[in-house]
């Protein structure tokens, strides 16, 4: 069974960058047809999709977030991770990694999720 | 950029009746219509992608429908374990998440 874990710090300072790694199990990362992403959920709010990456490289970003948005592959450790530049209180949620197909971007294995919060 | 709008924001339901939620999108987004439960504390769950095709293990009681801009979702008769948050989100051009609907007890 396919399962996706969340790993980074939990509390990151204003200003900086914030970095997470998704780790895939039960599964390969380079399995043909599948995009793995980040959604995240501000405390008490809805979902917010961030980005999504192919294991090849291809990327799509939500423009909202596009500018300072990085987002890499890892095939040789099954992981694939996110980085989120100059964050303010704003970014502060429950970032979860996720899988969805790439001809239909619905999602149907998420990750557990990991509270991120931005303080100094 | 796709928005995603839906209603009511609250729906108080008794336990045994039909639930119907209301989900619009911007512009049409085809069938390429997705729907998640979430619980409190929990990981959203997959229950309906396409519009209309129930994602694996969901429960007969939820069924979609819709096309283009207009979607539902309805849940024929509320168990306990129904009472949750739920969302569409529009799988035609990326992703973009509805601001939910909170299914709570009436």
């Amino acid at each position: 069974q396919l399962q996706l874990r969340e790993s980074g710090p939990g509390l990151v300072k204003p200003s900086e960058t914030l970095s997470l790694t998704c780790t895939v199990s039960g599964g390969s990362i380079t399995s043909s047809g599948y995009y793995w992403g980040w959604i995240r959920q501000p405390p008490g709010k809805g979902l917010e999709w961030i980005g999504s990456i192919y294991y090849s490289g291809s990327t799509y970003y939500n423009p909202s977030l596009k500018s300072r948005v990085t987002r890499f592959v890892d095939t040789s450790n099954n992981q694939f991770s996110l980085r989120l530049s100059s964050v303010t209180a704003a970014d502060t949620a429950v970032y979860y990694c996720a899988r969805h197909a790439s001809g239909s971007w619905f999602v149907d294995v998420w990750g557990q999720g990991t509270t991120v919060t931005v303080s100094s | 950029e796709i928005v995603m709008t839906q209603s009511p924001a609250t729906l108080s339901v008794s336990p045994g009746e039909r639930a119907t939620l209301s989900c619009r999108a911007s512009q049409s987004v085809s069938s390429n219509l997705a729907w998640y439960q979430q619980k409190p504390g929990q990981t959203p769950r997959l229950l309906i992608y396409g519009a209309s095709t129930r994602a694996t293990g969901i429960p007969a009681r939820f069924s979609g429908s819709g096309s283009g801009t207009e979607f539902t979702l309805t849940i024929s008769s509320l168990q306990s374990e129904d009472f949750a948050v739920y969302y569409c989100q529009q799988h035609n051009n990326a992703l973009t998440f509805g601001p939910g609907t909170k299914v709570e007890i009436k």
